[in-house]
């Protein structure tokens, strides 16, 4: 069965505190890993797809890298903005059209 | 371009009733998936559909059904519904260029149900 593990659960930083956020998985065969960022009250946003070890991809202050067993999203000075949850999810095997997410991680930028 | 769609936004039903809940993808989309999310588990796959049929199911009961409509609207029931059953619905669309790859997916702000 495919296991996506997020941590920390929950995470404070100061406005400009650089960090990063674990997603951990197993899946038989991996298709694409997937990020989004979740406010509260509204549905997921998408925000990477990564689908080989090494691949990274960049958006402002948010960059996402794989490797075979996980994945990273790396955030450079934050700004209170940029306080959600961010969700990590995964794709396997060819021709299966689910994804299976993680718990997510709270985080937030105080200013 | 409009987003997901999705109706009703809050509703409260009690235990032993059912509920229907609609979703109205992205123009053009067409694969429709259901995910609830609750605050133990997170998003848990229901079901997707491309072109009116079911290619995948997740883990839960047969009280949740679903079914997706010439126009790629899509509609979910659950029925004698459970107090467990309370969590936020998602529905999220694709426009699936490729067999078998959902990709990004687009999400609507979903449906909360609390049963009593």
């Amino acid at each position: 069965e495919d296991q996506v593990t997020q941590s920390p659960e929950a995470l404070r930083l100061q406005e400009g505190e650089s960090s990063s956020l674990n997603c951990s998985y197993t899946v038989s065969g991996l298709r694409g890993l997937f990020w989004y960022r979740q406010d509260p009250g509204k549905g997921p946003e998408f925000l990477f797809t990564l689908y080989s070890a090494g691949e990274e991809k960049e958006k402002e202050r948010l960059k996402a890298t794989l490797t075979k067993k996980e994945s990273f999203l790396h955030i450079t000075a934050p700004k209170p903005e940029d306080s959600a949850t961010y969700l990590c999810a995964v794709q396997a095997n060819f021709g299966n059209e689910k994804l299976t997410f993680g718990t997510g991680t709270r985080l937030t930028i105080i200013p | 371009k409009a987003g997901v769609t999705q109706t009703p936004r809050y509703l409260i039903k009690t235990r032993g009733q059912q509920v229907t809940l609609s979703c109205s993808p992205i123009s053009g989309h067409r694969s429709v998936s259901w995910y609830q999310q609750t605050p133990g588990q997170g998003l848990q796959f229901l079901f997707e559909y491309f072109s009116e049929t079911q290619r995948n199911k997740g883990n839960f009961p047969g009280r949740f059904s679903g079914r997706q409509f010439s126009n790629s609207r899509s509609e979910m029931n659950v029925s004698t519904l459970e107090l467990g059953d309370s969590a936020l619905y998602l529905c999220a669309s694709s426009p699936n260029p490729l067999a078998g790859m959902i990709g990004e997916l687009f999400f609507g702000e979903g449906s909360r149900l609390t049963v009593l």
